[in-house]
């Protein structure tokens, strides 16, 4: 039973263009939600956080929407750049657990 | 530099035989997670620890897996008897300390069975 769903496996765009990546999730006990960015051989990079308190969170070139009616977020990356090529994984918790459940990632490429 | 550091970086053994993973936050992180990660998947859950204790355990970590924390500060994954499904990249994350508004990982150890 997947409760983190990341449905597109790869997305490329162009540069300077946005990137919208999209995550859907089950389970409504979920509260938090984070975007993590991952290289080959490395461990995922933290990107940005939402709470379910808020329904847009920003930070520089990166913003993450939630839809909490809709159990959808998205992470839009404006303008979108070559070193943002890399999988991004959505995860997600909620209240009475401790563990993160994670999405199978988007595989995002940026084309110069 | 997330401060999370795990050793081995990578593992390769043969089926039947035991390993151990460490991880070391680099300053004291009372939280502590373990995840493991297969190819074209994102990494699932295995357990945690705060401070010393684990507080919770995934149904994924079977009998053959063990993890320990025993200072409350570095943590121990061990896996027994290894099989060639236990190939995976094996993941630490320490939540930034105060809270768990974010989790910084380690760059994981991959071991390969053979």
């Amino acid at each position: 039973d997947q409760q983190v769903k990341q449905n597109s496996p790869s997305l490329s765009v162009q540069e300077g263009r946005i990137s919208i990546l999209n995550c859907d999730y089950t389970n409504s006990m979920f509260d938090y939600f984070l975007w993590y960015k991952k290289y080959p051989a490395e461990g995922p990079t933290f990107l940005i956080s939402i709470s379910s308190i808020k329904d847009k969170n920003e930070d520089g070139r990166f913003t993450v929407f939630l839809n909490k009616s809709a159990k959808h977020l998205s992470l839009h990356i404006v303008p979108s750049q070559p070193g943002d090529s890399a999988v991004y994984f959505c995860a997600a918790s909620g209240s009475g657990t401790y563990k993160y459940i994670f999405g199978t990632g988007t595989r995002l490429k940026v084309l110069a | 530099d997330t401060g999370v550091s795990q050793d081995p970086r990578h593992k390769i053994t043969k089926r039947g035989q035991n390993v151990t993973f460490r991880c070391d936050p680099i300053s004291e992180h009372n939280r502590l997670y373990w995840y493991r990660q297969t190819l074209g998947q994102g990494p699932e859950f295995l357990t945690y620890f705060q401070n010393e204790a684990q507080l919770e355990k995934s149904r994924l970590l079977s009998d053959r897996f063990s993890a320990e924390r025993p200072k409350g500060s570095f943590s121990t994954l061990e896996i027994q008897r290894t099989e060639q499904g236990d190939s995976a990249m094996y993941l630490c994350a320490c939540p930034t300390s105060g809270g768990v508004d974010t989790q910084y990982f380690g760059p994981g150890t991959r071991l390969t069975v053979l």
